[in-house]
C-alpha cells in the first residue's frame, strides 16, 4: 500500500516569506508526528497528531510555527516569516496508534531559506 | 526526562566485519528502545524496537540489538557488514512526560562501509 507521503520535496524560499508543508499518512494511521533535521543532527522533535487534536506541542521552536491536521488524515505545518536557521528537511511519520509502534516516514521536506 | 546518547557520529568498517553501533539511554521508567536506519535520500525506517520480553531482538537486514539495563545501553550490531548497510543510524527511547508520549532520536551514526 501507499506509504507516507510529504510535499514539497524541496522548497526554496526567502527569508520572511511564508511556507506550508504537507503530509499524507497512511490511511487508518491516527498518529502523525512531525520532525525537523538539521544538517548533521538528530530528529528533533515538534509535534504530535492524534486524530486531529495535539497533545504535544512542546517542540515547535516558536510561535512562527503551527500544524493543523484534517480528521485522520492530512497535515500541514506552517512557518511564517521564515529565518534563515529554518532550514532544515521536515520529516512527518505516522503510526496506527501509539507512539510506541513503529512509526513510517515520510521522505521529507527540504526547505532552504535564502 | 528520556534520552539518548550515539557514541561516535561516524563509523567505518570493511566489507565482512563486525558492525557496532553504541546507543546509551538515561529513563527513569522501564525503556522502550528503537533502532531506525535512514538510506541515502530516503525516509527513516525501523530497523527494530525493544518493548518488553526478550532483551535480545532482531531487525531486518541482519542486524540485531540487546538490551542491558545494567548498563544502560542498547547497542545495535551486525556480524558481517554489506556495501548495502551503508547509511546513518539513528536510536530512540520512548518519552512520557505530562500525559504525553513521543519518540527523542540520538544524533544519528553515519555507517561507512568499505570495499
Amino acid at each position: 500500500g501507499a506509504g507516507v507521503s510529504q510535499s514539497p520535496s524541496n522548497k526554496v524560499t526567502e527569508k520572511g516569506k511564508d511556507v506550508e508543508l504537507r503530509c499524507d499518512p497512511i490511511s487508518g494511521h491516527t498518529a502523525l508526528y512531525w520532525y525537523r533535521q538539521r544538517l548533521g543532527q538528530g530528529l528533533e522533535f515538534l509535534i504530535y497528531f492524534q486524530g486531529n487534536s495535539a497533545p504535544d506541542k512542546s517542540g515547535l521552536p516558536s510561535d512562527r510555527f503551527s500544524a493543523e491536521r484534517t480528521g485522520e488524515s492530512v497535515s500541514t505545518l506552517t512557518i511564517q516569516r521564515t529565518q534563515q536557521e529554518d532550514s532544515a528537511v521536515y520529516l512527518c511519520a505516522s503510526s496506527p496508534t501509539r507512539v510506541w509502534e513503529t512509526q513510517y516516514f515520510g521522505p521529507g521536506t527540504r526547505l532552504l531559506v535564502l | 526526562a528520556q534520552s539518548v546518547t550515539q557514541l561516535g557520529s561516524h563509523v567505518s568498517v570493511s566489507e565482512g566485519a563486525l558492525v557496532l553501533l553504541r546507543c546509551n539511554y538515561s529513563s527513569s521508567v522501564p525503556p522502550y528502545l528503537f533502532w531506525y536506519v535512514q538510506y541515502p535520500n530516503q525516509g527513516l525506517q525501523l530497523l527494530l524496537k525493544y518493548t518488553t520480553g526478550a532483551t535480545l531482538v532482531k531487525g531486518i537486514n541482519g542486524f540485531e540489538a540487546e538490551f542491558k539495563k545494567s548498563e544502560t545501553s542498547f547497542h545495535l550490531t551486525k556480524p558481517s557488514a554489506h556495501m548495502s548497510d551503508a547509511a546513518e543510524y539513528f536510536c530512540a527511547v520512548r518519552r512520557s512526560q505530562g500525559g504525553s508520549e513521543k519518540l527523542v532520536f540520538g544524533k544519528g551514526t553515519k555507517l561507512t562501509v568499505n570495499p
